[in-house]
């Protein structure tokens, strides 16, 4: 099974600024098989970036990822106030599929 | 548009059986994958298995294996999960997801309401 460790668990930022989050795998994810995802409180997640570094349909582009084998990247540009959430990282490469912990990005 | 309606939220006792379900409209529901992710209150996502409805093949999470079952009524589009026993352990809110691919190896981009199940005594 691969495991997924996100970090920072918690994120304290002002709008405006810059987030990095970011996802190590315990093995590595070929083929970038890595998806992240957005999660706000009582909505059901939505995907934002799959194959480690492509927008999903209708994600604005101050976010993004990068990032490859074992270490990815998920990085907010100017945060909104709509983006402060909890965001999970997700491998897809190899079954069982298995998500990150969670970082959550929280308004300072 | 592509939709995964669930149904509502259940309430049960430890012992109990249940089976929650989930529709897919908007898209070939036999083409793709058709996931179930838990989330324990105040916890993170774990997934627990999915189905290609084309021909009821069936992967598991090993944490979930023999815990629950998953099947797919291709004729009806709906998709489940269900339990033999409930314990209270089981108490989460369930979503059902859509694999992209055609194959396991895929990130889900369309996501069910959730279901929240409860189990108390």
């Amino acid at each position: 099974e691969i495991v997924l460790t996100q970090s920072p668990g918690t994120l304290s930022l002002s709008p405006g600024e810059r987030a990095t989050l970011s996802c190590r795998a315990s093995q590595s994810v070929s083929s970038n098989y890595l998806a992240w995802y957005q999660q706000k409180p009582g909505q059901a997640p939505r995907l934002l970036i799959y194959g480690a570094s492509s927008r999903a349909t209708g994600i604005p582009d101050r976010f993004s990822g990068s990032g490859s084998g074992t270490e990815f990247t998920l990085a907010i540009s100017r945060l909104e106030p709509e983006d402060f959430a909890v965001f999970y990282c997700q491998q897809y490469h190899t079954s069982p599929l298995t998500f990150g912990q969670g970082t959550k990005v929280e308004l300072k | 548009e592509v939709q995964l309606v669930q149904s509502g939220t259940e309430v049960k006792e430890p012992g109990e059986s249940l089976k929650i379900s989930c529709m897919g409209s908007g898209y070939t529901f036999t083409n793709r994958w058709i996931g179930w992710v838990r989330q324990v209150p105040g916890k993170g996502l774990e997934w627990m298995g999915s189905i290609y409805p084309g021909d009821s093949t069936i992967m598991y999470s090993p944490s979930f294996q023999g815990q629950v079952t998953i099947s797919a009524d291709k004729s009806t589009n709906v998709a489940s999960l269900q339990w033999s026993s409930l314990k209270t352990s089981d108490t989460a809110m369930y979503y059902c997801v859509r694999g992209y691919y055609g194959t396991i190896n895929s990130y889900f981009d369309y996501w069910g309401q959730g279901i929240l199940v409860s189990v108390s005594p």
